[in-house]
């Protein structure tokens, strides 16, 4: 069974902090995915990764990058955190499959 | 701009009834998707059907696709308290890179 592992399901950060959200999956996916959710608008996609060092820009990438070294892991960061990145993050994984997403990360930015 | 949007926001039924929830999308799709959301967890996926297929079956679930309308319904026959969810569908693009693209989705609650 695949497992996506998002390594905090809480996080409370300050404004102007850096903040890293880290994302490991073990099925050797290609494909790595960051969503952010928020109440009435679904899932946003943040940026996407096909492979090890490559990244593509999802539909809100502005303020934050993201991070591929390796196939496993794939880390969201947010440069300066801001009181409207206050949300739940999902990080998902697939190959030729349906996505299988991590549990969510709940961050805070006070 | 979102791709999916299901109809209603949220259902409210008694265990035994059937839920149904819909999704309409805007641009041409290859597949869409549908996937459940228990509260503060990760979303799971449910049922995928294919721009070429009608209607799709998976146990107690039954999803209808009509690109004609660029619209999807997810049917949960004689449901349980356990079916209580957000329900999400996710459309594939036809062209360019698969990404998913997610609705609001729908709160489903099913009462005792």
């Amino acid at each position: 069974d695949v497992k996506v592992t998002q390594s905090s399901r809480y996080l409370v950060k300050r404004t102007g902090e850096k903040v890293f959200l880290e994302c490991v999956q073990d099925m050797d996916h290609e494909n790595m995915f960051w969503y952010r959710q928020d109440p009435g608008l679904g899932l946003r996609l943040i940026y996407f990764s096909y492979d090890v060092k490559m990244k593509e820009k999802g539909d809100i990438p502005e303020g934050y990058s993201v991070s591929r070294e390796k196939k496993e892991r794939f880390s969201l960061i947010l440069e300066s955190a801001s009181t409207n990145q206050t949300s739940m993050y999902l990080c998902a994984s697939r190959d030729n499959s349906p996505l299988h997403f991590g549990n969510g990360t709940r961050l805070t930015v006070t | 701009s979102q791709q999916g949007e299901e109809d209603p926001q949220a259902l409210s039924i008694q265990e035994g009834e059937n839920a149904t929830m819909n999704c309409s999308y805007k641009t041409s799709i290859n597949n869409l998707q549908w996937y459940r959301q228990n509260s503060g967890r990760g979303l799971v996926h449910l049922i995928l059907i294919r721009s070429n297929e009608r209607e799709k079956h998976s146990g107690r679930l039954r999803v209808t696709l009509d690109t004609s309308k660029k619209s999807s319904s997810l049917l949960i026959t004689a449901s349980r308290a356990a079916d209580t969810a957000s329900y999400f569908c996710a459309t594939g693009r036809s062209g360019g890179y698969n990404k998913l693209i997610f609705g609001a989705g729908t709160r489903l609650a099913v009462h005792p």
